[in-house]
């Protein structure tokens, strides 16, 4: 069995300003890492995601992640936020063998302040 | 290309009545993945369906059902509903062994009075 930890509810970031969303895991067996994002009245779309390789991942619009497998963690960060960055953000984990399912976190709702 | 769909959008409903969601996946995509999201929480595996079986079923009671259909669409079903299953319903479809990517739907909110 899986399960995702995201300890932080609601991050208030100013604009142009850093921002770091923590994620850790637990996991019996290997598994795949992902962020999802929700924007208000949508589904969730996939950012990034980590299955093997390099332990730093970059999504398109300048988030990144790395692996961490002593500290079992997987933390989003984004150098400089915009605007258009606010939005529900949700870490989860699968199984690297058997069904699709994946286990999410509790998400973390990112708010942009001007 | 058109993405997952998924109707209605919105449902009310009262305690102890049925109801059923379905989902339209992309054109090619055989895996359909149906999710609960509870207002404040992340979304909870309820099944995976591939090729017309059930690949997964999560924590969830027998009232809840699903299935495939030869297009690769899906319905999910749920019986004597509870207030508890007011949610946001989402379904997912994906290639199997493609780049572990799942598509999701813009979901249907389920209001259960």
């Amino acid at each position: 069995a899986q399960s995702v930890t995201q300890l932080d509810s609601q991050v208030p970031v100013f604009e142009e300003a850093p921002v770091e969303l923590r994620c850790n895991y637990s996991s019996s067996v290997s598994v795949y890492l992902f962020w999802y994002v929700q924007y208000p009245n949508q589904g969730l779309q996939l950012l990034l995601k980590y299955l093997s390789g390099s332990t730093l991942v970059e999504s398109i619009n300048g988030f990144e992640a790395e692996f961490n497998k002593s500290q079992t963690s997987f933390h989003l960060r984004k150098p400089s936020v915009h605007i258009s960055d606010t939005a529900e953000y949700f870490c989860a984990v699968k199984s690297n063998f058997g069904n699709e399912k994946l286990t999410f976190g509790t998400g973390t709702r990112l708010t942009i302040i001007p | 290309d058109a993405g997952v769909t998924q109707s209605p959008t919105h449902l009310i409903k009262t305690r102890g009545q049925h109801v059923t969601l379905r989902c339209s996946p992309i054109s090619g995509h055989k895996s359909v993945s149906w999710y609960q999201q509870v207002l404040g929480q992340g979304p909870q595996f309820i099944f995976q369906y591939y090729e017309k079986e059930e690949r997964g079923r999560g924590n969830f009671p027998d009232r809840f059902s699903a299935r495939q259909f030869p297009n690769y669409s899906s319905e999910l079903n749920v019986n004597a509903l509870l207030l508890g299953d007011s949610a946001l319903y989402l379904c997912a479809s994906s290639f199997p062994g493609r780049d572990e990517k799942l598509f999701f739907g813009s979901g249907t909110q389920l209001s259960v009075l």
